[in-house]
C-alpha cells in the first residue's frame, strides 16, 4: 500500500512569490492533517479535513495561506505571497478516521529567501 | 491550553545502551497518546496509547501511559545506530487535534 505522497520534496522561492504544496493521501483514509514544521520543534497543525471539508482550520493564516481537498481525495496548500517566516517543513498527513493514528508525507523544505 | 512536554531535549548514548524518553501532557479530554520516530523528514507511527498501564511492544521498543499521572515513556533497549532520531509525542484530545511536543533527539555512537 502506497503511503502519504507529497510534492515537491524541495522548493526554494523568492519572498512575496507564490508556492504550493500538493498532497495525495493513503487511498480510503477520510481525514488529512497539513503540519507545519519548524526547525527543533514539533509539528504544529495548519488545517484539518474530514473528507472535502475543512474542520478546523483555526491555526491557518488564512491573509496568505488557502488549502483545498476536491473530492475528498488530493489536497493543495498554497502560500502566496510567502515571507521570509514561511521556510520550514510542510507535512502532510492521513488518518483513516479522525483520533486514529496518522501517517506523514515525506513533507516539503521550503526555502524562502 | 493543552501542552505536551518531553524530555530529555537531548540524548547521546552508545550502542547497546537502554534509554527512556519522557512525555508528559495536559490535554483537555485526552483521548489518546502517541509516539512517532522522525528521521530526517518524515514521522513514521510507533505506538498510540489509550489505556493506563498495557504496555505496547514492537521488537526493541516499548512504550507504557500513565492517564492518573499523565505521562508516557518510551524505551528502547539495546540501542543501535539506526535509532538516531527524534522521538516525538503527541496527545490527541476532545478537539481531534494532535498536540505534538518538541521531540527528544537522541544520538546512538557505535
Amino acid at each position: 500500500e502506497a503511503g502519504v505522497v507529497q510534492s515537491p520534496r524541495y522548493k526554494i522561492i523568492e519572498k512575496k512569490q507564490p508556492v504550493a504544496f500538493w498532497c495525495n493521501p493513503i487511498s480510503g483514509h477520510n481525514t488529512l492533517y497539513w503540519y507545519l514544521q519548524n526547525l527543533g520543534q514539533g509539528p504544529e497543525l495548519l488545517i484539518r479535513y474530514e473528507n472535502e471539508e475543512a474542520v478546523d482550520d483555526s491555526q491557518l493564516p488564512k491573509d496568505r495561506f488557502s488549502a483545498e481537498r476536491l473530492k475528498g481525495v488530493d489536497s493543495t496548500l498554497k502560500i502566496q505571497p510567502a515571507e521570509l517566516g514561511d521556510s520550514a517543513v510542510y507535512l502532510c498527513a492521513s488518518s483513516l478516521v479522525q483520533l486514529t493514528e496518522a501517517f506523514f508525507g515525506q513533507g516539503t523544505r521550503l526555502t524562502v529567501v | 491550553e493543552d501542552k505536551v512536554v518531553q524530555s530529555p531535549l537531548s540524548l547521546v548514548v552508545h550502542e547497546g545502551d537502554t534509554v527512556t524518553l519522557n512525555c508528559s501532557y495536559e490535554v483537555t479530554n485526552f483521548r489518546s497518546l502517541l509516539w512517532y520516530k522522525q528521521e530526517k523528514k518524515a514521522p513514521t507511527f510507533l505506538f498510540m496509547l489509550t489505556s493506563s498501564g498495557i504496555e505496547k511492544k514492537s521488537g526493541r521498543l516499548s512504550s507504557i501511559l500513565d492517564k492518573k499521572e499523565l505521562f508516557s515513556i518510551l524505551n528502547i533497549t539495546a540501542t543501535q545506530t539506526g535509532d538516531s532520531a527524534v522521538y516525538l509525542c503527541a496527545s490527541t484530545s476532545g478537539t481531534y487535534k494532535y498536540i505534538f511536543g518538541t521531540g527528544t533527539r537522541l544520538k546512538v555512537l557505535a
